[in-house]
């Protein structure tokens, strides 16, 4: 079985432009989540999708925001970027609420310059 | 809101010795807890898992027993290899508190020297 799958692997952006990634989770899995890590502040949570819907979201700026699509696959755009969104952006499958566990994606790493 | 709290790194050992990581929680409910590990340059990994309490959790020669009691979780190893060399996190969540996200711990370095 595939693991989760994040696209593109590295970002180089400068402050004040956009920026989409991409998260495939592992087939059969409908839920996916994003976390955010940065040597300061860890591994902080973004926000989960479930059947295209948000279910919960973290104390993010509106900045930040995502979408799931009917294959489950996931998008998280941040707009506006500032130099503190440079971080490794990682995204996992698995529904914790259901008693899954979840499995993570090798990340996007994103430099805002 | 729950917590994990982990020992602080970077923790250094030559090869072959006995490795413990503590990890100590705090949940309101009945949390399931997880171990990944991180290796240079990539994202994590799940190391192992316990969903109750005296669950022990085993995997590549890692384990850790899920002790309710004194709300604990520690990572432990006999022997260590270079190959060990990684970032490791302790981790919880909690699913019957509603739709929680995992709640990491800050990670603890691991350098394995030979």
């Amino acid at each position: 079985k595939a693991g989760v799958t994040q696209t593109p692997r590295y970002l180089i952006k400068t402050r004040g432009q956009q920026v989409t990634l991409s998260c495939s989770p592992i087939s059969g899995h409908r839920s996916v989540s994003w976390y955010q890590q940065t040597p300061g502040q860890g591994l902080q949570f973004l926000f989960e999708y479930f059947s295209e819907t948000q279910r919960n979201k973290g104390n993010f700026p509106g900045r930040f925001s995502g979408r799931q699509f009917s294959n489950s696959r996931s998008e998280m755009n941040v707009s506006t970027l500032e130099l503190g969104d440079s971080a490794l952006y990682l995204c996992a499958s698995g529904r914790l609420a259901e008693g899954e566990t979840q499995y993570f994606g090798p990340g996007t790493r994103l430099l805002v310059l | 809101g729950d917590s994990v709290t982990q020992m602080e790194g970077p923790v250094t050992l030559s090869e072959e010795a006995c490795l413990t990581i503590n990890c100590t929680y705090t949940a309101t409910g009945y949390p399931s807890l997880f171990w990944y590990v991180q290796y240079p340059g990539e994202g994590l990994q799940l190391l192992l898992k316990a969903t109750k309490a005296d669950d022990k959790g085993s995997n590549k020669g890692f384990e850790a027993t899920y002790r309710k009691e004194t709300t604990s979780f520690h990572l432990e190893k006999g022997s260590v290899q270079v190959s060990d060399s990684a970032v490791y996190f302790c981790a919880l969540s909690d699913p019957l508190a509603g739709n929680t996200p995992l709640v990491f711990g800050k990670g603890t370095r691991l350098s394995v020297i030979a």
